[in-house]
């Protein structure tokens, strides 16, 4: 089946330091992927998506490369700021085989000013 | 626009008692998923319908849990009877399509304690 691991946190940064957060994934078929993210005292919003190998999802200074050679979709922003705190999610869905919308297990980020 | 509602937003339960969520989703969207997530876990999907029928239920837990979606508008999700590990919130969301590539639009979610 299809599964999602990121890396634990929480992730504790100063303002305007560097952010990577890893995902990589497994899945049968041809999937989608997905960063969500979860602000404090709201629902799950998309963040930014890439739906095939090779393409870049972005937003609000987010980036985040699909990589099928090595199965990962690692989010990554060059200077975070006190706002960026939230949790984050990363997540696929398929084309083929099982089509559930698999989740990792969330990411939180903690950025001090 | 109007995003996904849902309610209510808190309930508290003794097991053994019955409970039911109610989602509205986005107008238009064709497809309506539930979600339970635990605390410290990612969202795990319970049910998805696409209009009024089911496209995927492999992992609602049928012996207690249902689900149904009322002219493939709004949806009810059933706990009966709870248990103390359905504590969770639950999730609703809902995309255009329901393809691969859509983006799902999540509601606030319903946090359940079953004591």
């Amino acid at each position: 089946g299809n599964s999602v691991t990121q890396m634990e946190g929480p992730v504790t940064l100063s303002e305007e330091a560097f952010l990577t957060i890893n995902c990589t994934y497994t899945a049968t078929g041809y999937p989608s992927l997905f960063w969500y993210v979860q602000y404090p005292g709201e629902g799950l919003q998309l963040l930014l998506k890439a739906t095939k190998a090779d393409d870049k999802g972005s937003n609000k200074g987010f980036e985040a490369t699909y990589r099928k050679e090595t199965t990962s979709f690692h989010l990554e922003k060059g200077s975070v700021q006190v706002s960026d705190s939230a949790v984050y999610f990363c997540a696929l869905t398929t084309s083929g085989g099982s089509y559930i919308p698999t989740f990792g297990r969330g990411t939180s980020l903690i950025v001090h000013p | 626009e109007a995003g996904v509602a849902q309610s209510p937003r808190y309930k508290i339960i003794e097991k053994r008692q019955s409970v039911a969520f109610w989602c509205n989703p986005i107008s238009g969207h064709a497809t309506l998923y539930w979600y339970q997530q635990i605390l410290g876990q990612g969202p795990k999907l319970l049910i998805q319908f696409q209009n009024n029928g089911v496209v995927d239920d492999s992992q609602l837990p049928k012996d207690r849990f249902s689900a149904e979606r009322l002219k493939g508008v709004d949806s009810t999700l059933k706990i009966q009877p709870a248990k103390l590990e359905d504590s969770a919130v639950y999730l609703c969301a809902s995309s255009l399509g329901g393809g691969a590539r859509d983006t799902q639009y999540f509601g606030p979610g319903t946090r359940l304690t079953v004591l």
